[in-house]
């Protein structure tokens, strides 16, 4: 299965574009990038996903090098109801569908 | 709001007893998953149905944790004889079928305390 690795924390200021890590470098031809968020005590929100091209909707915009290798997820106008913990996944082939999370990125904005 | 609800939103319970969660999905998903969290850590998956079949449990659904999904609609996860290891978020997603594309969306949880 394709690991993520993710910085634990990262702070931001409101208004400023938040740009968020993510490596996986193990991650196969045809599986998919993944991004969920959770904000404190709610079930975790789909964001954004992606297989090789950069995809944005009206959420965020979600950047994979050419290698796909690493993705960055990018929250344009970082606002403080964006304060959660964001989720970089791949899915897995192996998993069968099941989403595997780490950690996280504790994301706090600050005004 | 995604249109996945659970039921009840908090429990607290003693140890010994039983405790029963439900999930209603959004109605044109036909998979559907159970996800348990603890405090600090990311979500993490128990088992899914897709229709009324269950299809995968995880080794941390112990023989105490029983889930169904009747009708392919709604599910139930019942916890039998709760520990206080047993306190945790329990999670819903739903989705429908579509290769690897697949989106799996989150209910708000039922939080378990057990005392």
């Amino acid at each position: 299965d394709a690991k993520t690795t993710q910085p634990p924390s990262m702070d931001c200021a409101e208004g400023r574009a938040a740009n968020l890590p993510c490596n996986h470098s193990t991650i196969s031809g045809n599986e998919y990038v993944y991004w969920y968020r959770q904000i404190h005590s709610q079930g975790p929100q789909y964001i954004i996903h992606g297989l090789k091209n950069n995809e944005t909707n009206e959420m965020a915009s979600l950047i994979i090098t050419e290698d796909r290798k690493s993705s960055t997820l990018i929250l344009p106008h970082a606002t403080l109801r964006d304060t959660a913990v964001y989720y970089c996944i791949v899915r897995s082939r192996s998993n069968d569908y099941k989403l595997s999370f780490g950690a996280g990125t504790t994301v706090t904005v600050r005004a | 709001d995604t249109g996945v609800s659970q039921d009840p939103r908090h429990k607290i319970t003693k140890r010994g007893q039983n405790v029963t969660f439900r999930c209603d999905p959004i109605s044109e998903h036909n998979r559907l998953y159970w996800y348990r969290q603890t405090l600090g850590q990311g979500p993490e998956f128990l088992t899914y149905f897709q229709n009324e079949a269950q299809l995968e449990k995880s080794r941390l659904l112990s023989d105490r944790f029983s889930a169904e999904r009747p009708k392919g609609s709604f599910s139930t996860l019942e916890i039998q004889r709760t520990e206080q290891g047993d306190s945790a978020m329990y999670l819903c997603a739903s989705s429908r079928t579509g290769g690897w594309e697949e989106t799996q969306y989150f209910g708000p949880g039922t939080r378990l305390l057990v005392l």
